[in-house]
């Protein structure tokens, strides 16, 4: 088990341009989570997914944002027409649930920059 | 909603030093607590956890007890090295639900 895996590390885009994210949670980990952390704060959540299914959005998800996790494995976040306040990094935890526990495996994020 | 208010950084302290970071909370009915670190260039690390008053969290000779009348969750450590120099998140769940996390402290300890 290699943990959470986050593609690419980092994204230099410019304003109005459409950036793609990918996460690879842990193997049978039924819970993916995606998370956004600006400089100096903690993360803030966005969305999670049990299996396929979205099953919660932030009101920090606008429009622009979308998140998808297809067959219930990896996840990919969509970011449309970004702005330069989208600059964060966007970090990806998994967990497992109905094993009596609550923890939640991040991975080591994508740092988006729009220039 | 749930919270998690904890102080802020920069914290500096010689090798070998007490370290204490304190952390309150604010959540219906019963989290989970937690402590994060991140390293630099890193990802967040859970660091230890607690899941009901009274527990005590502990791992790499960092500890934090779950006071449930203070609602707090102060992280200590008797003698900090440089290798502990991260940032520390205190943080929160009601259970297989999104994270809370309190704005982090940023720890330098100094040789």
């Amino acid at each position: 088990d290699t943990g959470v895996s986050q593609n690419p590390r980092h994204k230099i885009t410019k304003r109005g341009q459409n950036v793609t994210f990918r996460c690879d949670p842990i193997s049978e980990h039924n819970r993916l989570y995606w998370y956004r952390q600006t400089l100096g704060q903690g993360p803030e959540f966005l969305t999670y997914f049990q299996n396929e299914a979205q099953l919660e959005k932030s009101r920090l998800l606008s429009d622009r944002f979308s998140a998808e996790r297809p067959k219930g494995s990896f996840s990919t976040l969509e970011i449309q027409r970004t702005e330069q306040g989208d600059s964060a990094m966007y970090l990806c935890a998994s967990s497992f649930v109905g094993g009596g526990g609550d923890i939640q495996y991040f991975g080591a994020g994508t740092r988006l920059s729009v220039l | 909603g749930n919270s998690v208010t904890q102080m802020e950084g920069p914290v500096t302290l010689s090798e070998e030093a007490f370290l204490t970071i304190n952390c309150t909370y604010t959540a219906t009915g019963y989290p989970s607590l937690f402590w994060y670190v991140q390293y630099p260039g890193e990802g967040l690390q859970l660091l230890l956890k607690a899941t009901k008053a009274d527990d005590k969290g502990s791992n790499k000779g960092f500890e934090a007890t779950y006071r449930k009348e203070t609602t707090s969750f102060h992280l200590e450590k008797g003698s900090v090295q440089v290798s502990d120099s991260a940032v520390y998140f205190c943080a929160l769940t009601g259970g297989y639900q999104k994270v809370t996390f309190g704005i982090g402290t940023k720890l330098q300890v100094i040789p």
